[in-house]
């Protein structure tokens, strides 16, 4: 079946580590999403990426990085320079940045300890 | 950024039909109007969009405003299982991301 896969579903981390979150699409879909959630509010983007090896800031990319070195795959790593890391967050995939919906992940839990 | 406004939450009845609304007021006439609904501890998912016309499929009914300014996303018949939060995004061609509000919690009753 074809979709999004998001992993780890849950992770621990130390204050002070960097984590890196995996998003994988079978939907050859060329635009690729990360949001970050807090409980009871809604989606914040984090990073966008239209097409492979580019990518742009959300409105909230400050201590996150990404890469788009294959289309199917679009990480994301949370650095020791986020200050509060700890959130829901969800990655989701669009056929292009102008043409389809968005198909999310089913979100990796991150709690830094 | 055009923004849409939702009420935070909305209580209905089961097997009645909800209308949820959206104002839209600085749509612009390429800006199709997406909806998507979150179950708890879930990634959002697709229900509807439109542009022009008034829609439907399988899950709901969305109504536009003939000026496009609101936008009304309509369940026909309430179930539990349609207890979600619901966004009402603007995808605007050739803005690359799509942002979200806070949406619409809506509870239903038994």
């Amino acid at each position: 079946d074809g979709g999004i896969t998001q992993s780890p579903k849950y992770l621990f981390r130390k204050e002070g580590q960097n984590v890196t979150l995996s998003c994988e699409q079978n939907l050859n879909h060329d635009a690729m999403y990360w949001y970050r959630q807090d409980p009871g509010q809604g989606l914040r983007l984090i990073y966008y990426s239209q097409i492979v090896n580019d990518f742009q800031k959300g409105d909230i990319a400050e201590g996150y990085s990404v890469s788009r070195e294959k289309k199917e795959s679009f990480p994301l790593t949370v650095t020791s320079a986020q200050k509060n890391p700890t959130a829901f967050y969800l990655c989701a995939s669009r056929r292009t940045v102008n043409t389809g919906e968005l198909f999310f992940g089913e979100g990796s839990r991150l709690t830094v300890l | 950024d055009a923004k849409t406004t939702q009420p935070n939450s909305m209580e209905s009845n089961e097997e009645e039909p909800v209308h949820l609304p959206c104002n839209h007021s600085t749509i612009s006439g390429t800006d199709y109007i997406h909806w998507y609904r979150q179950l708890p501890s879930q990634g959002p998912e697709y229900v509807i969009h439109g542009l022009t016309s008034n829609v439907n499929n399988r899950m709901a009914s969305l109504a536009i405003a003939e000026d496009r300014k609101s936008s009304t996303l309509i369940l026909h018949r309430a179930t539990l299982r349609d207890a979600a939060v619901y966004y009402c995004i603007l995808r605007v061609i050739n803005a690359g991301k799509s942002t979200f509000g806070d949406g619409t919690t809506l509870t239903v009753k038994p």
